[in-house]
């Protein structure tokens, strides 16, 4: 079975520093990897996923995220971060080989970021 | 595009009730997956349809319930609501037949349970 876990439930940091939020998994065989970003009363939005390539992910908003096999990680980072992006974030695994075909994501149980003025 | 919507975006049930909530993915996408979350567990799979056809279904009990429809409309349906599934239910489509493709979510039902 497959599994999530971020080890945090919040990070705060400065406005203007970079960013980590942390992510480990569990899966199987070769992962798909997603970083998705939930604002008060939202639903998710995607950032970020990693299928396979380059173990450096770029996505939206000026995120990025390091894919790395040997420490089953999938780290979420911000060179420098703003206020507008405290929200909550989700890290979220498919295993593709899990038969069926299904698109069923699992999510780690988020962690609230909060960025300080 | 238009995004996922779903509706309503909030309701208030009494407990024994039962709830209708409906999804509208997004134009051309045919899979869609219903998740409920809550502060104690967090985002959890329900179930997930592609043409019409449950495909795939999480560890819930059977009140809890879905269909699609021939346009790709889903709904999903809880009977003799209990205080427990007072969550954000939320719908998400994604575009067939590549599995790599990330989720798109609408911004979900509030639903509580008195």
């Amino acid at each position: 079975a497959q599994s999530v876990a971020q080890p945090e439930d919040q990070v705060n940091v400065a406005e203007g520093n970079p960013l980590t939020v942390k992510c480990t998994y569990s899966v199987s065989g070769n992962p798909y990897l997603f970083w998705y970003v939930q604002y008060p009363n939202r639903g998710l939005q995607f950032l970020l996923k990693y299928i396979t390539g380059d173990n450096l992910v770029k996505g939206s908003y000026g995120f990025e995220a390091e894919f790395n096999k040997s420490q089953t990680s999938f780290h979420l980072k911000k060179p420098s971060a703003l206020v507008s992006d405290s929200a909550l974030y989700f890290c979220a695994v498919r295993d593709p080989n899990s038969g069926a075909g299904s698109y069923q994501l699992t999510f780690g149980k988020g962690t609230k970021l909060s960025v300080i003025p | 595009k238009a995004g996922v919507t779903q509706t309503p975006r909030y309701l208030i049930k009494t407990r024994g009730q039962q709830v209708t909530l409906s999804c509208s993915p997004i134009s051309g996408h045919r899979s869609v997956s219903w998740y409920q979350q809550t502060p104690g567990q967090g985002l959890q799979f329900l179930f997930e349809y592609f043409s019409e056809t449950q495909r795939n279904k999480g560890n819930f009990p059977g009140r809890f319930s879905g269909r699609q429809f021939s346009n790709s409309r889903s709904e999903m349906n809880v009977s003799t609501l209990e205080l427990g599934d007072s969550a954000l239910y939320l719908c998400a489509s994604s575009l067939e037949e590549v599995l790599s493709s990330e989720q798109f979510f609408g911004p979900g039902t509030r639903l509580t349970v008195l």
